[in-house]
C-alpha cells in the first residue's frame, strides 16, 4: 500500500510558465515532506522541505504548498526554465529513519 | 556542503557474483540508507544503519546484506547477483530532515 503518491508520471511544461507537481499521502503522522531532483543517471538532489506544522515554504521559484485536511501537497515552479526537466519525487518523513517516495513525476520543460 | 560519495557509477556484474557497493559520507551523519530505484517504484528503501554496526532492514532487504564498520562508510552486498537486482542503487545519510544521496551505481547483472 502505497503511503506516498504521485499519480502524474509526466508533465509538459512551456518555458516560462508554471509547473505545478503533485502529491498525495495517507499516513498523518509525517512531520516533514520534502521534494527531490533526479537527473538520469545521477542521484536526487534535495529541493525544498516543508514542515507539518506549516503550509507554505518559498525558495527562489520554488514554493511547496502543504494541505494537511486534504493530505496533499505541490511544488510550484516559477517561471519553468528548461533546466528543471527532471524526475521529481516527493518524500515523507516519519521519525528519525523513515523517508518515504513516491513514484516520481518527470517534468519537461518545452523552449 | 554534504558529500556522499559511491564508489562506482557503472557495475555490471554475472549472474551467483558476489557484490560489493561501496558508500562514504563525510559529514559524521549516523544515519546512512541503501534505495534501489526502479522505473515506474520510486526509491524503495533497502536496509539502513543507525549507527557503527547497527542496521535495521528496510522494505526490499532479502538477497542484500549490509555493513557498517566505520561511521562514515555504509557497504551493500549482493550475496549472490541475479538479474533482478539490475536497477540503479542510491546511498543516502541525514541528520535532520534532510536526506543527502550520493551519486547513484547503475548496476547489471547478466
Amino acid at each position: 500500500d502505497q503511503q506516498v503518491k504521485q499519480n502524474s508520471p509526466s508533465l509538459s511544461v512551456q518555458e516560462g510558465r508554471i509547473s505545478i507537481l503533485n502529491c498525495d499521502y495517507t499516513n498523518s503522522m509525517f512531520d516533514y515532506f520534502l521534494w527531490y531532483k533526479k537527473y538520469p543517471a545521477e542521484g536526487p538532489t534535495f529541493l525544498i522541505s516543508i514542515s507539518s506544522i506549516k503550509d507554505k515554504n518559498e525558495d527562489g521559484r520554488f514554493t511547496v504548498f502543504l494541505n494537511k485536511s486534504a493530505k496533499h501537497l505541490s511544488l510550484h515552479i516559477v517561471p519553468s526554465q528548461p533546466g528543471d526537466s527532471a524526475v521529481y519525487f516527493c518524500a515523507a518523513k516519519s521519525g528519525t529513519y523513515k523517508y518515504i517516495f513516491g513514484t516520481g513525476t518527470r517534468l519537461k520543460v518545452l523552449a | 556542503d554534504v558529500k556522499v560519495t559511491q564508489s562506482s557509477r557503472y557495475l555490471v556484474k554475472r549472474t551467483g557474483e558476489k557484490v560489493f557497493l561501496e558508500c562514504v559520507q563525510d559529514m559524521d551523519h549516523e544515519n546512512m540508507f541503501w534505495y534501489r530505484q526502479d522505473p515506474g517504484l520510486g526509491l524503495r528503501l533497502i536496509y539502513f544503519s543507525y549507527d557503527v554496526k547497527m542496521k535495521e532492514k528496510g522494505d526490499i532487504p532479502e538477497g542484500y546484506s549490509v555493513s557498517r564498520e566505520k561511521k562514515e562508510r555504509f557497504s551493500l552486498i549482493l550475496e549472490s547477483a541475479s538479474t533482478n537486482q539490475t536497477s540503479m542503487y542510491l546511498c543516502a545519510s541525514n541528520r535532520g530532515a534532510k536526506a543527502f544521496f550520493g551519486q547513484g551505481t547503475r548496476l547489471t547483472v547478466v
